[in-house]
């Protein structure tokens, strides 16, 4: 069973056009959602961490926000430079690693 | 600063030869390794993980195996490739709030 969804698969933008990407978990006692970045033929880079619902953050043009069933990361007037993979994860069990999801890719075009 | 480091960035191997990829990590000390393996349509995997010396978790069951002979090195090792051992390979070290620092991966190709 998958424990951490997201969706879209993929999703095109037009630059400007603002959107949300969507990270669904089911593991109970969430100690972390993390939300990474990855480029093309690179390793993921972090981005946030939130910990308990109704937290938020952002970074540029990028705001993540957690409820107790999921999280969303909105972009705000994407740009071409923001196109990439975006991965959420949660940690395991025994909270000793990361389990992550199958990402959504993003692509914004000029 | 903390970097980490993580060769070759691709490889082409035949089916039934060794493996060996190696990560080291800089800056830190006793760092949580792990080794993670991302497929085409698939989420990052994870294969193994380390919270110290001689201290390896084996996540998946499979023909790969892990050792950190020093505290800032992890390798990630195969007596013989398989097909479907393909894929993108990659190196991260964390702390205790499972923050993840990836290396740059290694493209692993068996043909």
């Amino acid at each position: 069973e998958d424990q951490v969804t997201q969706s879209p698969e993929a999703l095109r933008l037009q630059e400007g056009e603002s959107s949300s990407l969507n990270c669904s978990y089911t593991v109970s006692g969430l100690r972390g959602l993390f939300w990474y970045r990855q480029d093309p033929g690179k390793g993921p880079e972090f981005l946030f961490t939130l910990y308990s619902a109704g937290e938020e953050k952002e970074k540029e043009r990028l705001k993540a926000t957690l409820t107790k069933k999921e999280s969303f990361l909105h972009i705000t007037a994407p740009k071409p430079e923001d196109s990439a993979t975006y991965l959420c994860a949660v940690p395991n069990q025994a909270g000793t690693a990361l389990i992550f999801g199958k990402g959504t890719t993003l692509s914004v075009s000029s | 600063s903390q970097t980490i480091h993580q060769w070759p960035a691709t490889l082409v191997q035949p089916v039934g030869s060794p493996l060996s990829l190696e990560c080291t990590v800089e800056g830190t000390s006793n760092p949580n390794l792990y080794w993670y393996r991302q497929a085409a349509g698939r989420g990052l995997q994870l294969l193994f993980y380390s919270i110290g010396i001689d201290q390896i978790s084996s996540e998946v069951p499979q023909n790969l195996s892990a050792s950190r002979p020093q505290d800032r090195q992890f390798i990630l090792s195969s007596k013989k490739l398989l097909l479907s051992d393909s894929g993108f390979y990659l190196c991260a070290w964390g702390d205790r709030t499972l923050v993840h620092t990836f290396g740059s991966g290694t493209r692993l190709t068996v043909v």
